[in-house]
């Protein structure tokens, strides 16, 4: 079963705009992952949140993670056209290894 | 490589037929994982390889599937009497194990089956 949620589905903005994409999950979790996956074939890790961090920050990305309100957020920078591609959390339980991963968003950024 | 490869990178077949897909992990990376993707959907995690431990299946979605993996090498997935259902991307990732590493995935093979 699906533990992510990531809203929107869609998200269409112009160069140079931010992107914000949401994730909500359902059980604890030991860290949460971002990935992108371009052209519906493989995924590439972004940024990894472990369940202790608030914030992190890798170039234009910034995550934040409230466990608390089982939530994340990924944000997207001075957004550029080839940031276009579904992105997606994922989640690893504290008992497992296995990634859970959400439906993800469809991100199209324009010139 | 450098990185995950995996064969074929399509695959169409005719219901009923039996299909072997490949993947070839990253060099040294003992954790293999097997998922599938449906068409606009989120990714499903089907099986779990880590060394000479036993694979956890816990996510094969019928007796159809099954997996091998020889220590830690090459490993394929195998869909025997395929349904149309099946049709979907099969993306095989590793990593060296454990909870906090990042997974590498392969380009995966998109299986359709007519």
């Amino acid at each position: 079963s699906q533990q992510g949620e990531e809203d929107p589905q869609a998200l269409s903005i112009q160069e140079g705009e931010n992107a914000t994409m949401n994730c909500s999950y359902k059980t604890s979790i030991n860290n949460l992952q971002w990935y992108r996956q371009n052209s519906g074939r493989g995924l590439v890790h972004l940024i990894l949140i472990r369940s202790n961090e608030r914030e992190k920050h890798s170039g234009r990305l910034r995550v934040t993670l409230d466990t608390s309100k089982k939530s994340s957020s990924l944000l997207i920078t001075a957004s550029r056209a080839a940031d276009t591609a579904s992105y997606f959390c994922a989640t690893v339980s504290n008992s497992g290894y296995a990634l859970n991963f959400g439906k993800g968003t469809s991100l199209l950024v324009t010139p | 490589g450098a990185g995950v490869s995996q064969s074929p990178s399509n695959k169409v077949t005719e219901k009923g037929k039996d299909v072997e897909l490949r993947c070839d992990p990253i060099s040294g990376h003992t954790a293999l994982y097997w998922y599938r993707q449906r068409l606009g959907q989120g990714l499903e995690f089907l099986i779990y390889f880590q060394g000479n431990s036993a694979p956890d299946k816990s996510g094969l979605p019928s007796d159809r599937f099954s997996a091998e993996r020889t220590g830690e090498s090459v490993s394929t997935l195998t869909i025997q009497r395929t349904q149309q259902e099946d049709s979907a991307v099969y993306l095989c990732a590793s990593n060296l194990g454990g909870l906090y590493n990042e997974q590498f995935f392969g380009p995966g093979t998109r299986l359709t089956v007519l």
